[in-house]
């Protein structure tokens, strides 16, 4: 599989519920990011967590990374219909300045 | 808006075409990224620069070429190109290389291509 690949690869659900994506990645990092693209659009930054942080909020969303397992999920809580989109994660593998992004996952908020 | 801005939004052209799409960025960074994003594929790095100097060319083929006159804009100049090579065409900035909390890349809208 690919380093960071999100999984599930779409997620549908109503307005107000929570949202959950998760990332696996396989080699050692230095940092993990998520990010979000709106259909057709750039990658929008969301959140960095470092390798000796577990967890981290940013407003609606709480990161976690475990890197004992080499994961990490994404949870977007009390969703809109403007949270629509495809959300990445993406690993450094170590290096200084490539990331690796996996495919994504889709997520659909109906109102 | 993220500061990084890309032309054209879209482009249609054919396979014997030469044509250049452009990348500037309004945030005094000091690397540019370019990456390319097709259908159900991750996104592929293509090349990096750093300080105008090129630090990654991802086996990209010669068909693409890039071009970094200074810190703000980034080319990537397009000839002979094949019908795979239809894709979302992303630049990125971020504040260096190697450089702690310079890890976050910050992208343009991308241009949409197609190759006919």
């Amino acid at each position: 599989s690919q380093q960071g690949e999100e999984d599930p690869q779409a997620l549908s659900i109503q307005e107000g519920e929570n949202a959950t994506m998760n990332c696996s990645y396989k080699t050692s990092i230095n940092n993990l990011q998520w990010y979000r693209q709106n259909s057709g659009r750039g990658l929008v930054h969301l959140i960095l967590i470092r390798s000796n942080e577990r967890e981290k909020h940013s407003g609606r969303l709480r990161v976690t990374l475990d890197t004992s397992k080499k994961s990490s999920s994404l949870l977007i809580t009390a969703s809109r219909a403007a949270d629509t989109a495809s959300y990445f994660c993406a690993t450094d593998e170590g290096s200084n300045y490539k990331l690796t992004f996996g495919k994504g996952t889709l997520l659909t908020v109906n109102p | 808006e993220t500061g990084v801005t890309q032309t054209p939004r879209h482009l249609v052209m054919g396979m014997t075409n030469k044509k250049s799409l452009k990348c500037e960025q309004h945030l005094g960074h000091n690397a540019m990224y370019w990456y390319k994003q097709s259908a159900k594929k991750p996104l592929e790095l293509m090349f990096v620069y750093s300080l105008e100097e090129r630090v990654e060319n991802n086996s990209v083929p010669s068909r693409f070429s890039p071009e970094c006159p200074n810190s703000s804009h980034l080319f990537l100049h397009l000839h002979t190109l094949q019908p795979e090579d239809s894709a979302l065409y992303l630049c990125a900035s971020s504040q260096g290389v190697g450089l702690a909390g310079s890890e976050t890349q910050y992208f343009g809208p991308g241009t949409r291509l197609l190759v006919l």
